[in-house]
């Protein structure tokens, strides 16, 4: 059964850039029935997609948050990772990776257990 | 403000029937297949209903889906105090852009 789990600092200063990363384990990320997301959630709030990468090295970025976000792909580490810039404090929320799939339906299937990231100086 | 729209809270007591709306637009669940999530406090989402109305595997037939127009419902039956926790709905946006609802807190009294 596939594993995700989000890593990286907790505290971020403002104006600095969020980077985080997700390992995934007991699969492959170069499996091609996926894509590979990052979601977030502020506290005591609802879920925002930030966006989403394919093995391909292709994404697609909610437009809401496009101009700071970037997702990269190493499948050599299993890993995806996450980098927001010029955060404020409105960004501090617990970050999600989670497993898309996009044949036979769309829908994520797995998540990981979150991280909080906290922007504050 | 979330895209697709949930009541902030639902209730209902051991063994009743509860549903959980979830509405949306054209570009979305009008056009898409819509997914719920559970959510206990402090843990990962958990896939509860996909593609409107599937379950995955280990989720009890207590749990349903539906979808009509640009509306979905969840509906749990014979509700348990395990039952108890945070709902979402979620649907793919023509605008290539997964959307969420705000979510639903569900007490059993």
């Amino acid at each position: 059964q596939v594993q995700l789990q989000e890593s990286g600092p907790g505290l971020v200063k403002p104006s600095q850039t969020l980077s985080l990363t997700c390992t995934v384990s007991g699969g492959s990320i170069s499996t091609g029935s996926y894509y590979w997301s990052w979601i977030r959630q502020p506290a005591g709030k609802g879920l925002e997609w930030i966006g989403r990468i394919y093995t391909s090295g292709s994404t697609n970025y909610n437009p809401s948050l496009k101009s700071r976000v970037t997702i990269s792909i190493d499948t050599s580490k299993n890993q995806f990772s996450l980098k927001l810039s010029s955060v404020t404090a409105a960004d501090t929320a617990v970050y999600y990776c989670a497993r898309e799939r996009w044949m036979g339906g769309r829908y994520f299937d797995s998540w990981g257990q979150g991280t909080l990231v906290t922007v504050s100086s | 403000q979330s895209v697709l729209t949930q009541p902030p809270s639902a209730s209902g007591t051991p063994g009743q029937r509860v549903t959980i709306s979830c509405s949306g637009s054209s570009s979305n669940i009008g056009t898409n297949t819509v997914n719920w999530y559970q959510q206990f406090p402090g843990t990962a989402l958990k896939l509860l209903i996909y593609t409107n109305n599937q379950r995955p595997s280990g989720v009890p037939d207590r749990f349903s889906g539906s979808k009509s127009g640009t509306s979905a419902s969840l509906a749990i039956s014979g509700l348990q105090s395990d039952d108890e926790a945070d709902y979402y709905c979620a649907a793919w946006d023509d605008s290539l852009n997964w959307v969420f609802g705000g979510g639903t807190k569900l007490t059993v009294l």
